[in-house]
């Protein structure tokens, strides 16, 4: 069993549209994220829910919408799709938020082409 | 900005070459995680650092963590096509709530 897993792995879209991606860990993790992923490789984490509760909002435009119906599940919803948000956009949970439990454990990634 | 500076940004080496690549902070950090990226994978979680000075090793890598808690590197010795990939060093940065904060990753290619 794969212990994040996230859909679609790969998502190819034209401008305007509107788009989702799913993420489940079965970790028992309290904590997830969404990052961001250019082509030249930096990450950059856009959200992080800790048991439900929105605890990191990075600087983000508001077309995008994380939501999270149970610990275990975190979705990102993204409205009026631009070229730039081209990019691979991972999944990850920790076992908590704090640094002594914060070791980040990866989804595969969803590979989004905006066209 | 960012605050956790990782160099060099891409290492080309000839397989059985050393490599290694550094990563500072302007800020002492609890402590450093490190990361392996494969080409078309995700981030896979290698180590976590977390007394000053300390020193592991994983077969040919070698992980340190400045005295400081400012600054780690990962050495890997005789290098070989299975270490192609991105390696990011992350920490936990006070002045942005204490999140983990990535590196912006070496990028390494071995030449067989």
């Amino acid at each position: 069993d794969t212990a994040v897993s996230q859909t679609p792995k790969y998502l190819v879209t034209q401008m305007g549209n509107d788009k989702s991606i799913k993420c489940e860990q079965n970790l028992g993790h309290d904590t997830m994220y969404w990052y961001k992923q250019d082509s030249k490789k930096f990450l950059k984490i856009m959200f992080s829910y800790n048991n439900k509760e929105l605890i990191i909002n990075e600087t983000v435009p508001n077309r995008f919408s994380p939501k999270s119906p149970d610990k275990a599940h975190l979705n990102l919803h993204i409205n009026s799709l631009e070229l730039g948000d081209s990019a691979v956009y991972f999944c990850a949970s920790s076992q908590g938020w704090n640094s002594a439990k914060n070791i980040q454990y990866f989804g595969a990634g969803t590979r989004l082409s905006v066209l | 900005g960012q605050q956790v500076m990782q160099i060099p940004q891409y290492q080309h080496v000839q397989e059985g070459e050393d490599f290694t690549t550094y990563c500072n902070s302007s800020t002492t950090l609890s402590n450093i995680q490190w990361y392996k990226q494969r080409p078309g994978g995700h981030p896979v979680f290698l180590i976590q650092l977390v007394k000053s000075g300390e020193v592991k090793k994983q077969k040919r890598l070698t992980f340190q963590f400045g005295e400081a808690k400012k600054n780690s590197s990962l050495h890997i010795t005789a290098t070989q096509t299975t270490d192609v990939g991105t390696y990011f060093c992350a920490g936990p940065v006070e002045t942005s709530g204490s999140r983990l904060t990535f590196g912006e990753g070496t990028q390494l290619t071995v030449n067989p």
